[in-house]
C-alpha cells in the first residue's frame, strides 16, 4: 500500500523562527491535507489542498501541493509558543483503485518552541 | 455544534473481554474512518467505510471489526481484546475527498 514519510520527525526552534516539514509518498494523492494535534485531542485541520501545484496560505501557515502529486510542505512563519503540537500530513486517493477514499497520514512532526 | 463525539473517553479493559467503541457524526459525511495512535507511530488506519452499509480495510485491521449500519454512525469492535490494542483511538468523518474532522479520541487500556 502507500506510505507517506514525513520529515523532519522532530524540530526544536526558538520563537520567531520559520518552520518548514513535508511529506512525500509512493503514490499519487488527489487531496493533501495539513493537520495539528495538541496533546490529549484530536488533530485539528489546518490547511486542505486539492489541486496540483496549489499553495494555499491560513494565517502564518503556507502550504503546497506538489506538482508531481507525491508531495507537499507546510512553512509556518515566525513560530510562536502556541504553535507547539504535533503536525501531520494526509493524503486522500481519488475515484478508482481499491484504496478508493482511503485517508493515509504521514508520521507526524514533533514541533517545539523555545520562548 | 457537535461534530464528530466518539464514546466512551476512557476505557479500561481486562485481555479476552469485548468492547465496542462508538462514532458519531452530525454533518451528514459519507466517508468515516478509524485509527489509532501509538507513541512514536503516528496515526495507522484500522478501517474505513465510504459509505452506509460499506466498510474496507486500512492498514492494521487485525483484531478489529466495524459496522456502518446508519450513514450517521461508525462502530468499531474489539471480540478478544489483547495489551497490543492499547492504544487512544481515533474517529473521523469527511464528505468524499474532503478535509476529515477528527473526534477527541477514546484511550483503551487492555491490562
Amino acid at each position: 500500500g502507500q506510505q507517506l514519510n514525513q520529515s523532519p520527525q522532530s524540530m526544536f526552534i526558538q520563537e520567531g523562527e520559520d518552520v518548514s516539514m513535508n511529506c512525500t509518498s509512493s503514490s499519487i494523492f488527489n487531496t493533501w491535507l495539513w493537520y495539528k494535534q495538541d496533546p490529549g485531542e484530536g488533530p485539528v485541520l489546518l490547511i486542505a489542498l486539492y489541486k496540483a501545484g496549489e499553495l494555499t496560505s491560513n494565517g502564518r501557515l503556507t502550504a503546497q501541493f506538489g506538482i508531481t502529486r507525491k508531495d507537499s510542505f507546510l512553512n509556518i512563519s515566525a513560530s510562536i509558543p502556541s504553535d507547539v503540537g504535533i503536525y501531520f500530513c494526509a493524503g486522500q486517493l481519488g475515484a478508482g483503485g481499491t484504496s478508493y477514499g482511503k485517508l493515509t497520514f504521514g508520521q507526524g512532526t514533533i514541533l517545539t518552541v523555545h520562548p | 455544534n457537535a461534530g464528530v463525539t466518539q464514546t466512551p473517553k476512557f476505557r479500561v479493559l481486562k485481555t479476552g473481554q469485548s468492547m465496542t467503541l462508538l462514532c458519531a457524526q452530525d454533518m451528514n459525511h459519507e466517508y468515516m474512518y478509524w485509527y489509532r495512535q501509538d507513541p512514536g507511530m503516528g496515526l495507522r488506519l484500522i478501517h474505513y467505510s465510504v459509505g452506509e452499509g460499506t466498510t474496507a480495510k486500512g492498514e492494521v485491521p487485525d483484531g478489529y471489526n466495524v459496522s456502518r449500519l446508519k450513514k450517521q454512525n461508525f462502530l468499531l469492535g474489539l471480540e478478544s481484546a489483547a495489551p497490543s490494542q492499547t492504544s487512544v483511538y481515533f474517529c473521523a468523518s469527511s464528505f468524499r475527498n474532503t478535509e476529515a474532522f477528527f473526534g477527541q479520541g477514546t484511550r483503551l487500556t487492555v491490562v
